[in-house]
C-alpha cells in the first residue's frame, strides 16, 4: 500500500532559525512528489513538484530536495508569515490518485 | 486565488439528508479531483475525473458519487449523511506548468452534519 509520512508533526522556530521538514514515502512508483502549504480553513497552495532523485527546486525561502525514499523542505531564515501546515503528496503513476502525508504544522515566532 | 471555485462555502444539514457540492476548475484544466479533509484523517483523495470520464478512485464511500459535466464543472453528491461526514471538501484541478505538474485547490466547502 502506498504510504507517505511526514516529520516532525509540529515544529516551532524563532524568526530567522532555519530548519528542514521531512517527507518519507513507500510507493509502488514515483511519477511526482508534491509540496503544498495550507493555511487554516483554506485549500492547499501548490509549492513544488519533484520528479527524480537529486532534483531540487527553490522559491523564496523554501527549497525542496528529493532522494529515492524521501524529500526535504528546507526553510531558510523563516518569517512569521511562513507559519502554516506543509503537506507532501506523491503520485505513484500517471493517472493514479495523489497520496498525501499528514502534514507538518510550522509555527514561526517573531 | 487559485482560479478553482467551489460552492457553497458552508453547508449545514441533518443526518440522513443528501447534498450536492459544486466545483468549477481553472479555465483550460480538464482534470478535477475531490478530496475530504477531516481533523483526524488528513487529506483523503476521493475521486478524479478527466474530461468527463472517471480516471481514478480513492476511498470514496458508496453513499458518495460524483460526475463531471461537458462544461468541465463537477459535482460531488453525498447522500444518507452521517455525523462522520462532517469535513472540509476540496476540489482541485491540475495543469502542467513550466516547473511540472501542479494541482490547484479551491477554497473548499465546509460540511456540517447535525
Amino acid at each position: 500500500e502506498d504510504q507517505v509520512t511526514q516529520s516532525p508533526e509540529a515544529l516551532r522556530l524563532q524568526e530567522g532559525e532555519s530548519s528542514s521538514l521531512n517527507c518519507s514515502y513507500t510507493v509502488s512508483g514515483l511519477r511526482g512528489l508534491f509540496w503544498y502549504r495550507q493555511d487554516p480553513g483554506k485549500g492547499p497552495e501548490f509549492l513544488f513538484t519533484l520528479y527524480s532523485a537529486g532534483e531540487e527546486k527553490e522559491k523564496e525561502r523554501l527549497k525542496a530536495t528529493l532522494t529515492k525514499k524521501e524529500s526535504f523542505l528546507h526553510i531558510t531564515a523563516p518569517k512569521p508569515e511562513d507559519s502554516a501546515t506543509y503537506l507532501c503528496a506523491v503520485q505513484p503513476n500517471y493517472g493514479q490518485n495523489f497520496v498525501f502525508g499528514p502534514g507538518t504544522r510550522l509555527s514561526v515566532l517573531p | 486565488d487559485s482560479g478553482v471555485t467551489q460552492t457553497p462555502k458552508h453547508l449545514i444539514t441533518a443526518t440522513g439528508q443528501r447534498v450536492t457540492l459544486r466545483c468549477s476548475p481553472r479555465s483550460g484544466d480538464l482534470s478535477v479531483y475531490w478530496y475530504q479533509q477531516s481533523l483526524d484523517q488528513g487529506l483523503q483523495f476521493l475521486i478524479q475525473y478527466y474530461n468527463g470520464e472517471e480516471r481514478a478512485k480513492g476511498n470514496i464511500l458508496e453513499r458518495f458519487s460524483a460526475q463531471q459535466f461537458p462544461d468541465l464543472h463537477s459535482e460531488l453528491n453525498l447522500s444518507s449523511l452521517e455525523l462522520g461526514d462532517s469535513a472540509l471538501y476540496f476540489c482541485a484541478s491540475s495543469a502542467i506548468t513550466a516547473s511540472g505538474d501542479a494541482q490547484y485547490f479551491g477554497p473548499g466547502t465546509r460540511l456540517t452534519v447535525l
